[in-house]
């Protein structure tokens, strides 16, 4: 099946710094989701997002399907961002998401 | 437009017990998925289903789990008997109509089993 990576697996800003997340992925793809899973466990989801590029509000990401990539970029960034970043990805030939090991993202005050 | 549903919310058991958890979908979802998440990974699929019907139970351990969801909307999720090893946060998620639709997650239900 799919193989989807993550990185860097941890990561540590200070309030108001910028970030960028990466997920790396090993088959073409017809989903490609990006989660925020908060400090009580609740996975929300942020993009939607197998090509192109999506912005909302301080987040935004970019798919570059071809090279088999995806990017959440955070700007300006907030101690509620804290919490684990997932992607997760399915190909055609898969019959589920496969998740990355995500990202743990802190922000300090 | 309300969210994903699942109660209880906690549930602590001792092994060798039953448990069920509850799933309510996104209004008009026919696609759910109940998912284990273990403490430090991501979400592992359970089981799917497309409105009644199992779409994959690969991952489902059969010989303790069973789901169903008997009228396309609502699911249900047990485990018996629970091992120390089934301790994890239960989530469900719904889709419109398929695996390549976004998902939306519930809050989880985190069992522990003493």
């Amino acid at each position: 099946g799919i193989q989807v990576e993550q990185s860097p697996p941890d990561l540590i800003l200070q309030e108001g710094a910028n970030s960028t997340l990466r997920c790396n992925f090993s088959d073409s793809v017809n989903n490609l989701q990006w989660f925020h899973q908060n400090p009580w466990g609740q996975l929300i989801n942020l993009f939607y997002i197998p090509s192109g590029t999506k912005q909302n509000g301080r987040l935004s990401a970019t798919t570059v399907a071809t090279e088999r990539y995806s990017l959440l970029y955070i700007s300006s960034s907030q101690t509620t961002d804290s919490g684990v970043y997932f992607c997760a990805a399915h190909s055609g030939s898969a019959r589920q998401l496969t998740f990355g090991s995500g990202t743990q993202l802190t922000v300090l005050p | 437009e309300a969210g994903v549903a699942q109660s209880p919310r906690y549930k602590i058991i001792e092994k060798r017990q039953s448990v069920a958890f509850w799933c309510n979908p996104i209004s008009g979802h026919a696609t759910l998925y109940w998912y284990q998440q273990i403490l430090g990974q991501g979400p592992k699929l359970l089981i799917q289903f497309q409105n009644n019907g199992v779409v994959d139970d690969s991952q489902l351990p059969k010989d303790r789990f069973s789901a169903e969801r008997l009228k396309g909307v609502d699911s249900t999720l047990k485990i018996q008997p629970a091992k120390l090893e089934d301790s994890a946060v239960y989530l469900c998620a719904s889709s419109l109509n398929g695996i390549a639709d976004t998902q939306y997650f519930g809050p989880g239900t985190r069992l522990t089993v003493l």
